[in-house]
């Protein structure tokens, strides 16, 4: 059984940073194409990060520059490294699996707050 | 980045009656190389993550029921519940996987009426 659990979520200050995880059981992280995937309070979803089995990353704009997805091949784990914050990156950070760009397993999230 | 549209916001519709939801994308999805579209649909309840319903615009996922179907190409594409249940009030995504940077539309809500 697919099992993918994010922790990490937690009240940051704007201008602040942040780690979130995803753990990751029943699938391989490194063969993977492996995503972040968040969701403001009471607003729809927002594609923020994809990296592929190969290595490859890629980012939506409005992320760019400030957050970097990696992961622990030995830990099974994908990380979304987050700097620069902003109140508008406040939502639920969901990590999320596809065996070709759509996703079929995703994890319950993590909430980040960016607030003073 | 392609952007992806859906239409209606929100629609209520009554219990065994058709929901159709429209998802149009800024550019097409369609590959020449393998003539598919790269379009998928996600239904989400509230409190829970989303869950796929339909990949490659019209393939629908393992233990999704067959009320739920997906049809359209290139630019244009439909989500049609066909008998709607009182288990199908969401709020309803599509997204395209054609880049490399993915995108979603904005949500359907869905209610009943």
């Amino acid at each position: 059984e697919v099992q993918l659990v994010e922790s990490g979520g937690d009240l940051v200050q704007p201008g602040g940073s942040l780690r979130i995880s995803c753990a990751a059981s029943g699938l391989t992280v490194s063969s993977s194409y492996m995503s972040w995937v968040r969701q403001a309070p009471g607003k729809g979803l927002e594609w923020v990060s994809v990296v592929y089995s190969g290595g490859n990353t890629y980012y939506a704009d409005s992320v760019k520059g400030r957050f970097t997805i990696s992961r622990d091949n030995s830990k099974n784990t994908l990380y979304l490294q987050m700097n620069s914050l902003r109140t508008e990156d406040t939502a639920v950070y969901y990590c999320a699996r596809g065996p070709g760009g759509y996703y079929n397993y995703w994890g319950q999230g993590t909430l980040v707050t960016v607030s003073s | 980045d392609i952007v992806m549209t859906q239409s209606p916001d929100s629609l209520a519709v009554s219990l065994g009656e058709r929901a159709t939801i429209n998802c149009k994308s800024s550019q097409s999805v369609l590959s020449s190389s393998n003539n598919k579209n790269y379009l998928a649909w996600y239904q989400q309840k509230p409190g829970q993550p989303p869950n796929l319903l339909i990949y490659w615009a019209s393939t629908r996922e393992s233990g999704v029921p067959d009320r739920f179907s997906g049809s359209g190409s290139g630019t244009d594409f439909t989500l049609t519940i066909s008998s709607l249940q009182a288990e199908d009030v969401a709020v309803y995504y599509c997204q395209q996987y054609y880049t490399s940077v993915r995108t979603f539309g904005q949500g359907t809500k869905v209610e009943i009426k």
